[in-house]
Protein backbone atom coordinates (compact mmCIF):
# COMPACT_ATOMS: atom_id res chain seq x y z
CA UNK A 1 0.00 0.00 0.00
CA UNK A 2 1.44 3.55 -1.10
CA UNK A 3 1.99 5.78 1.28
CA UNK A 4 2.13 9.84 1.49
CA UNK A 5 3.77 10.53 -1.69
CA UNK A 6 5.81 13.74 -1.83
CA UNK A 7 7.98 15.88 -4.66
CA UNK A 8 10.69 16.89 -5.37
CA UNK A 9 12.65 14.90 -2.49
CA UNK A 10 15.05 18.18 -3.22
CA UNK A 11 14.77 21.11 -4.88
CA UNK A 12 17.40 23.62 -4.81
CA UNK A 13 16.35 27.61 -6.12
CA UNK A 14 17.36 31.12 -5.75
CA UNK A 15 16.06 33.99 -3.94
CA UNK A 16 12.72 35.50 -5.80
CA UNK A 17 11.82 31.85 -7.58
CA UNK A 18 8.52 30.41 -6.99
CA UNK A 19 8.98 26.91 -5.50
CA UNK A 20 5.71 23.99 -5.83
CA UNK A 21 5.77 21.16 -3.67
CA UNK A 22 3.44 18.29 -4.77
CA UNK A 23 1.64 15.83 -2.19
CA UNK A 24 -0.15 12.60 -2.99
CA UNK A 25 -1.97 11.45 0.04
CA UNK A 26 -2.98 7.88 1.13
CA UNK A 27 -6.30 6.98 -0.52
CA UNK A 28 -9.23 7.48 1.28
CA UNK A 29 -7.33 9.72 3.78
CA UNK A 30 -9.72 12.81 4.31
CA UNK A 31 -7.15 15.08 6.09
CA UNK A 32 -4.24 16.66 5.21
CA UNK A 33 -1.63 17.89 6.41
CA UNK A 34 1.82 20.13 5.68
CA UNK A 35 4.52 20.76 8.39
CA UNK A 36 7.90 22.43 7.93
CA UNK A 37 10.99 21.76 10.17
CA UNK A 38 13.58 23.41 10.53
CA UNK A 39 16.58 22.99 13.39
CA UNK A 40 15.66 26.58 14.92
CA UNK A 41 11.78 25.84 15.10
CA UNK A 42 11.24 22.29 15.48
CA UNK A 43 8.19 21.09 13.48
CA UNK A 44 5.15 22.94 12.65
CA UNK A 45 2.06 22.55 10.82
CA UNK A 46 1.19 25.43 8.09
CA UNK A 47 -1.86 24.49 7.42
CA UNK A 48 -4.33 21.29 6.82
CA UNK A 49 -7.60 20.13 4.85
CA UNK A 50 -10.51 18.10 5.59
CA UNK A 51 -11.96 16.57 2.44
CA UNK A 52 -10.16 18.67 0.49
CA UNK A 53 -11.31 22.39 2.22
CA UNK A 54 -8.85 24.23 4.30
CA UNK A 55 -9.67 23.96 7.76
CA UNK A 56 -6.62 25.79 9.74
CA UNK A 57 -4.02 28.02 7.66
CA UNK A 58 -2.98 29.77 11.06
CA UNK A 59 0.53 27.97 11.16
CA UNK A 60 1.37 29.52 7.47
CA UNK A 61 4.17 32.29 7.97
CA UNK A 62 3.11 34.89 5.24
CA UNK A 63 1.28 35.77 2.13
CA UNK A 64 3.93 34.41 -0.07
CA UNK A 65 2.91 30.95 0.98
CA UNK A 66 -0.13 29.54 -0.36
CA UNK A 67 -1.68 25.74 -0.30
CA UNK A 68 -4.30 24.34 -2.36
CA UNK A 69 -5.89 20.89 -2.94
CA UNK A 70 -8.15 20.49 -5.75
CA UNK A 71 -8.75 17.45 -5.22
CA UNK A 72 -8.66 14.05 -2.51
CA UNK A 73 -5.77 12.97 -4.18
CA UNK A 74 -3.42 16.10 -4.66
CA UNK A 75 -2.35 18.89 -2.90
CA UNK A 76 0.59 22.09 -3.27
CA UNK A 77 2.38 23.64 -1.16
CA UNK A 78 3.86 27.23 -3.16
CA UNK A 79 6.44 29.69 -2.13
CA UNK A 80 5.91 32.87 -4.29
CA UNK A 81 9.08 34.62 -3.98
CA UNK A 82 10.92 32.51 -2.26
CA UNK A 83 13.42 33.16 0.10
CA UNK A 84 16.47 31.85 1.84
CA UNK A 85 14.37 31.88 5.23
CA UNK A 86 11.90 29.17 3.38
CA UNK A 87 15.08 26.65 3.64
CA UNK A 88 13.27 23.57 5.72
CA UNK A 89 11.67 20.11 5.28
CA UNK A 90 8.71 20.18 3.97
CA UNK A 91 5.90 17.48 5.02
CA UNK A 92 3.10 16.00 3.74
CA UNK A 93 1.11 13.86 6.01
CA UNK A 94 -2.69 12.28 5.98
CA UNK A 95 -4.50 10.74 7.95
CA UNK A 96 -8.39 9.06 8.01
CA UNK A 97 -11.59 10.57 9.16
CA UNK A 98 -12.05 9.19 12.86
CA UNK A 99 -9.60 11.48 13.92
CA UNK A 100 -7.11 11.32 16.87
CA UNK A 101 -9.89 10.83 19.85
CA UNK A 102 -9.99 7.43 18.79
CA UNK A 103 -5.87 6.84 18.60
CA UNK A 104 -5.73 7.30 14.70
CA UNK A 105 -2.97 8.93 13.95
CA UNK A 106 -1.26 10.56 10.74
CA UNK A 107 1.02 9.30 8.20
CA UNK A 108 4.05 11.47 6.77
CA UNK A 109 5.82 11.46 3.45
CA UNK A 110 9.48 11.55 2.89
CA UNK A 111 9.47 15.25 2.92
CA UNK A 112 10.78 17.89 0.42
CA UNK A 113 14.14 19.62 1.79
CA UNK A 114 14.00 22.80 0.23
CA UNK A 115 16.99 24.97 0.11
CA UNK A 116 16.93 28.74 -1.18
CA UNK A 117 20.28 30.39 -2.08
CA UNK B 1 -2.14 26.81 24.77
CA UNK B 2 -1.22 22.68 24.28
CA UNK B 3 2.29 21.96 24.48
CA UNK B 4 5.04 19.37 24.66
CA UNK B 5 8.50 19.64 26.58
CA UNK B 6 10.46 16.81 25.35
CA UNK B 7 14.03 16.42 27.70
CA UNK B 8 16.73 18.59 25.48
CA UNK B 9 19.33 16.36 23.32
CA UNK B 10 21.45 15.35 21.83
CA UNK B 11 21.58 11.77 24.08
CA UNK B 12 24.79 9.24 23.29
CA UNK B 13 24.74 5.92 24.93
CA UNK B 14 26.78 2.77 24.03
CA UNK B 15 24.70 -0.38 22.81
CA UNK B 16 22.65 -2.30 25.33
CA UNK B 17 21.88 0.56 27.34
CA UNK B 18 18.83 1.55 29.32
CA UNK B 19 16.82 4.76 27.97
CA UNK B 20 14.63 7.18 28.65
CA UNK B 21 13.60 10.21 26.89
CA UNK B 22 11.28 12.13 29.00
CA UNK B 23 8.09 13.75 27.96
CA UNK B 24 6.12 16.26 29.56
CA UNK B 25 2.49 18.11 28.46
CA UNK B 26 0.30 20.73 28.94
CA UNK B 27 -3.42 20.63 27.68
CA UNK B 28 -6.77 20.99 28.30
CA UNK B 29 -9.02 18.37 28.02
CA UNK B 30 -7.71 14.51 27.29
CA UNK B 31 -5.32 14.16 24.64
CA UNK B 32 -3.81 11.11 22.86
CA UNK B 33 -0.12 10.63 23.33
CA UNK B 34 2.32 9.53 20.59
CA UNK B 35 6.07 8.74 19.92
CA UNK B 36 7.14 9.44 16.55
CA UNK B 37 10.55 8.60 15.09
CA UNK B 38 12.54 9.96 12.23
CA UNK B 39 15.55 8.24 10.98
CA UNK B 40 17.93 10.55 8.79
CA UNK B 41 16.62 11.62 5.65
CA UNK B 42 13.12 9.79 6.56
CA UNK B 43 9.65 11.61 7.69
CA UNK B 44 8.65 10.63 10.88
CA UNK B 45 6.69 7.40 12.04
CA UNK B 46 4.19 6.01 14.32
CA UNK B 47 6.34 4.25 17.08
CA UNK B 48 3.64 4.22 19.49
CA UNK B 49 0.61 5.55 21.52
CA UNK B 50 -1.83 6.03 23.85
CA UNK B 51 -5.40 7.54 23.80
CA UNK B 52 -6.47 7.92 27.75
CA UNK B 53 -4.33 7.43 31.29
CA UNK B 54 -2.68 4.55 32.43
CA UNK B 55 -2.28 3.34 28.71
CA UNK B 56 0.55 1.67 28.21
CA UNK B 57 1.77 1.88 24.11
CA UNK B 58 4.43 -0.32 23.36
CA UNK B 59 6.45 -1.32 19.65
CA UNK B 60 9.62 -2.66 19.05
CA UNK B 61 11.08 -2.51 22.55
CA UNK B 62 9.91 0.79 23.67
CA UNK B 63 7.09 1.66 25.99
CA UNK B 64 5.89 4.76 27.38
CA UNK B 65 2.87 5.09 29.72
CA UNK B 66 0.11 8.12 29.87
CA UNK B 67 0.00 9.39 33.42
CA UNK B 68 -2.30 11.85 33.93
CA UNK B 69 -1.13 12.68 37.37
CA UNK B 70 2.60 13.84 36.07
CA UNK B 71 1.31 15.04 33.17
CA UNK B 72 4.15 12.42 31.56
CA UNK B 73 4.46 9.96 28.46
CA UNK B 74 8.33 8.94 29.18
CA UNK B 75 9.65 6.76 26.42
CA UNK B 76 12.34 3.98 27.32
CA UNK B 77 13.63 0.92 26.56
CA UNK B 78 15.75 -1.33 28.56
CA UNK B 79 17.98 -2.24 25.75
CA UNK B 80 19.16 -0.07 22.55
CA UNK B 81 20.27 -0.93 19.25
CA UNK B 82 22.61 0.89 16.90
CA UNK B 83 19.21 0.93 14.69
CA UNK B 84 17.66 2.76 17.39
CA UNK B 85 19.94 5.98 16.57
CA UNK B 86 17.52 8.97 15.27
CA UNK B 87 15.38 11.99 16.37
CA UNK B 88 12.39 10.80 18.91
CA UNK B 89 9.00 13.42 19.07
CA UNK B 90 6.29 13.27 21.93
CA UNK B 91 2.99 14.36 20.58
CA UNK B 92 -0.41 15.30 21.74
CA UNK B 93 -3.68 15.54 19.76
CA UNK B 94 -5.20 19.23 20.17
CA UNK B 95 -8.50 18.55 21.10
CA UNK B 96 -9.27 22.31 21.10
CA UNK B 97 -8.39 22.21 17.45
CA UNK B 98 -10.99 19.32 16.80
CA UNK B 99 -9.01 16.46 17.31
CA UNK B 100 -7.19 16.76 14.42
CA UNK B 101 -3.85 18.75 14.96
CA UNK B 102 -0.70 17.21 16.49
CA UNK B 103 1.50 19.32 18.88
CA UNK B 104 5.29 18.22 18.54
CA UNK B 105 7.73 18.51 20.67
CA UNK B 106 10.85 20.11 19.72
CA UNK B 107 12.74 16.44 19.23
CA UNK B 108 15.57 14.39 20.97
CA UNK B 109 18.25 13.18 18.66
CA UNK B 110 19.58 9.80 20.00
CA UNK B 111 23.09 8.18 19.23
CA UNK B 112 23.88 4.55 20.12
CA UNK B 113 27.27 3.31 19.73
CA UNK B 114 28.05 0.37 19.42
Amino acid sequence: DAGVIQSPRHEVTEMGQEVTLRCKPISGHDYLFWYRQTMMRGLELLIYFNNNVPIDDSGMPEDRFSAKMPNASFSTLKIQPSEPRDSAVYFCASSPSTGFISGNTIYFGEGSWLTVV
Amino acid sequence: GNSVTQMEGPVTLSEEAFLTINCTYTATGYPSLFWYVQYPGEGLQLLLKATKADDKGSNKGFEATYRKETTSFHLEKGSVQVSDSAVYFCALSDQGQGAQKLVFGQGTRLTINP
